[in-house]
């Protein structure tokens, strides 16, 4: 069964630090890739979603994310974070099967705080 | 545009009592429909989904249960309520294409 995997679970950096979120998955075949995010108090909404094309998709609020093939990794990354990007932020997956797309599986959160 | 509803927010009950999540989605039709349990550090867990009427699957056991019975309307009940019950409860709705899901504001829900 694929899984997905989120390296860090807690990150605590300053305004204007760069982030990196590590997002590894474990399925071998044909893969949509998505990142969420959950603002304090806020639903959860979509980051930015990669199905096909160019690896290095380019999110909202200056987020992008780079798709690696051969390492079944999807980073996310922004270079300068602000303190309005303190949120939690999952990684999730669905895989092709067959003849159909499987479930969204995501990963276990990471919790961002940005402190001023 | 399509939306998604989910009531109530927030609900605190006792134990062995039962339960009755309601969830909804407008602008769309024949919604594949899911019910997520988010608790802290584990993600969000997968607990049921439907890809049309009465059609219901279990991802894990449990003591929770799902129903479909109407094409854009996924309910999520207990008939008692166990305090590991306690958690966030998510729905959300996708195409069949699964073009990502889109999720409801949540039910926290507390079980005393």
């Amino acid at each position: 069964a694929q899984s997905v995997s989120q390296h860090n679970h807690h990150v605590i950096l300053s305004e204007a630090a760069s982030l990196e979120l590590g997002c590894n998955y474990s399925y071998g075949g044909t893969v949509n890739l998505f990142w969420y995010v959950q603002y304090p108090g806020q639903h959860l909404q979509l980051l930015l979603k990669y199905f096909s094309g160019d690896p290095l998709v380019k999110g909202i609020k200056g987020f992008e994310a780079e798709f690696i093939k051969s390492k079944f990794s999807f980073n996310l990354r922004k270079p300068s974070v602000q303190w309005s990007d303190t949120a939690e932020y999952f990684c999730a997956v669905t895989a092709k099967t067959t003849d159909s797309w499987g479930k969204l599986q995501f990963g276990a959160g990471t919790q961002v705080v940005v402190t001023p | 545009s399509q939306t998604i509803h989910q009531w109530p927010a927030t609900l605190v009950q006792p134990v062995g009592s039962p339960l009755s999540l309601e969830c909804t989605v407008e602008g769309t039709s024949n919604p594949n429909l899911y019910w997520y349990r988010q608790a802290a550090g584990r993600g969000l867990q997968l607990l049921f989904y439907s890809v049309g009427i009465g059609q219901i699957s279990s991802e894990v056991p449990q003591n929770l249960s799902a129903s479909r019975p109407q094409d854009r309307q996924f309910i999520l009940s207990s008939k008692k309520l166990l305090l590991s019950d306690s958690g966030f409860y998510l729905c959300a709705w996708s195409g069949v294409t699964n073009y990502g899901y889109t999720f409801g504001s949540g039910t926290r829900l507390t079980v005393v």
